[in-house]
């Protein structure tokens, strides 16, 4: 089974607006990490935001915020009021700290074109 | 700040010739990770370290060989490279401190066509 799912291959968001981008996990460990980077087309790997299993609110990094909900095992990154610089690639990842030797895993993407 | 570096940024080698890609990180992170990235499967896992001398396998480990003698190197060796082995190379590391949601630190990418 796959630890992370994001099932939009592709989406596209006219500036300005908000969007947000999917993401499903899977682990069933008590204690995870969920993380989004972003990879713009230079290659990149950014970091972007964080949310704790145990955080009981969501995470919010600016224009970021993280849509938390645990019993359903979603980690949505909602961007608001987007930008033309916010065209991309995004990844969800999980770490599971105690049972896979801190290994993260990565979801197969999703990449976010901003039209103007 | 150096942070972690990899070598060589772009590589094209012949099929059935050994390549070494390096990293190399400032941080003394535990934790060190090569993952491999193509169209459609997103990052996928080769090799991870935990300390020097400690390495272990992830999803994709075959036809590629790890060592991690120094804390702060940990260098990927493609055996005798082939053509499916034609990816884009990312080197990572984490501390490890697990319950402070240190993220996974990336060097640039090791771009490697093999031809």
């Amino acid at each position: 089974a796959q630890k992370i799912t994001q099932t939009q291959p592709g989406m596209f968001v006219q500036e300005k607006e908000a969007v947000t981008l999917d993401c499903t996990y899977d682990t069933s460990d008590q204690s995870y990490g969920l993380f989004w980077y972003k990879q713009p087309s230079s290659g990149e790997m950014i970091f972007l935001i964080y949310q704790g299993s145990y955080d009981e609110q969501n995470a919010t990094e600016g224009r970021y915020s993280l849509n938390f909900q645990k019993a359903r095992k979603s980690a949505n990154l909602v961007i608001s009021a987007s930008q033309l610089g916010d065209s991309a690639m995004y990844f969800c990842a999980m770490r599971e700290p105690y049972n896979t030797g801190n290994q993260f895993y990565f979801g197969t993407g999703t990449s976010l074109t901003v039209i103007p | 700040d150096a942070g972690i570096t990899q070598s060589p940024r772009y590589k094209i080698t012949e099929t059935g010739r050994q390549v070494t890609l390096m990293c190399h990180q400032t941080w003394s992170h535990s934790y060190m990770f090569w993952y491999r990235q193509d169209l459609g499967h997103g990052l996928r896992l080769i090799y991870y370290s935990a300390a020097a001398d400690i390495t272990d396998k992830g999803e994709v480990p075959d036809g590629y060989v790890v060592s991690r003698s120094k804390t702060e190197n940990f260098p990927l060796t493609l055996e005798s490279a082939t053509r499916s082995q034609t990816s884009v190379y990312f080197c990572a590391s984490t501390d490890r401190d697990v319950d402070s949601g240190n993220t996974i630190y990336f060097g640039e990418g090791s771009w490697l066509t093999v031809v």
